[in-house]
């Protein structure tokens, strides 16, 4: 079965520093990777996804994350934080059973210090 | 597109009573998920349907939560009686799932209802 795992229920960063959000996998088949944004009181958004093709995947608001297969990881970055990527983060595997529902991590907050 | 349609946006109601929840996804989309949202137990999926068919209702968490998608447009999830403890922030979603499994790939999210149970 699949599961999904995200360090950190928090994550504090200054604003024009590294945005790391961590997040590793288990899945018995290739797996569909996915982050997602909420703003506040707002629905979840796609940030990227990955999908067995290039490893670096870059998405939207200059977010990227890295597949390691040796690492079960889908790690999450930004070069520079911004104030505006104060949002909750989640990660999540697209599953392989019962029509391959979508897994979602436990999320974490992430807050930006000017 | 108007993505994803939730309503009510806010639904306030007193213990006891029937809360109807309701959705309308995306044009094309032929799979539909409800979720919940609580501090406590974090993004929960509740039941999600495939060409109209419920696939997983493993979520749900009693008999007194029910859902139906009569049709490719709409869906309900329906609360009766609703309980305190029912408070949380619903979302529904929609993807367009493959394949007669009705394989997943990105959700798009409505804006959610938050309901309060008194």
């Amino acid at each position: 079965a699949q599961s999904v795992t995200q360090l950190g229920s928090h994550v504090s960063v200054s604003e024009g520093a590294l945005v790391l959000l961590r997040c590793n996998y288990s899945s018995s088949v290739p797996p569909y990777l996915f982050w997602y944004v909420q703003y506040p009181n707002q629905g979840l958004q796609l940030l990227l996804k990955y999908t067995s093709a290039a490893t670096l995947v870059k998405g939207i608001n200059g977010f990227e994350a890295e597949f390691k297969k040796s690492e079960t990881s889908f790690h999450l970055t930004k070069p520079s934080a911004h104030m505006s990527d104060a949002a909750e983060y989640f990660c999540a595997v697209r599953g392989n059973t019962g029509g391959f529902k979508t897994i979602f991590g436990a999320g974490t907050r992430l807050f930006v210090k000017a | 597109d108007a993505g994803v349609i939730q309503s009510p946006r806010h639904e306030v109601t007193e213990m006891g009573q029937e809360v109807t929840l309701r959705c309308k996804p995306i044009s094309g989309h032929n799979s539909l998920f409800w979720y919940r949202q609580t501090m406590m137990r974090g993004l929960e999926l509740l039941i999600y349907f495939n060409n109209n068919v419920p696939i997983d209702d493993s979520g749900m968490p009693e008999d007194r939560f029910s859902a139906k998608m009569p049709n490719a447009s709409f869906s309900t999830l329906k609360i009766q009686p609703s309980e305190p403890r029912d408070s949380a922030v619903y979302f529904c979603a929609s993807s367009l799932g493959r394949g007669v499994a009705g394989i997943q790939e990105t959700q798009y999210f409505g804006p959610g209802t938050r309901l309060l149970v008194l």
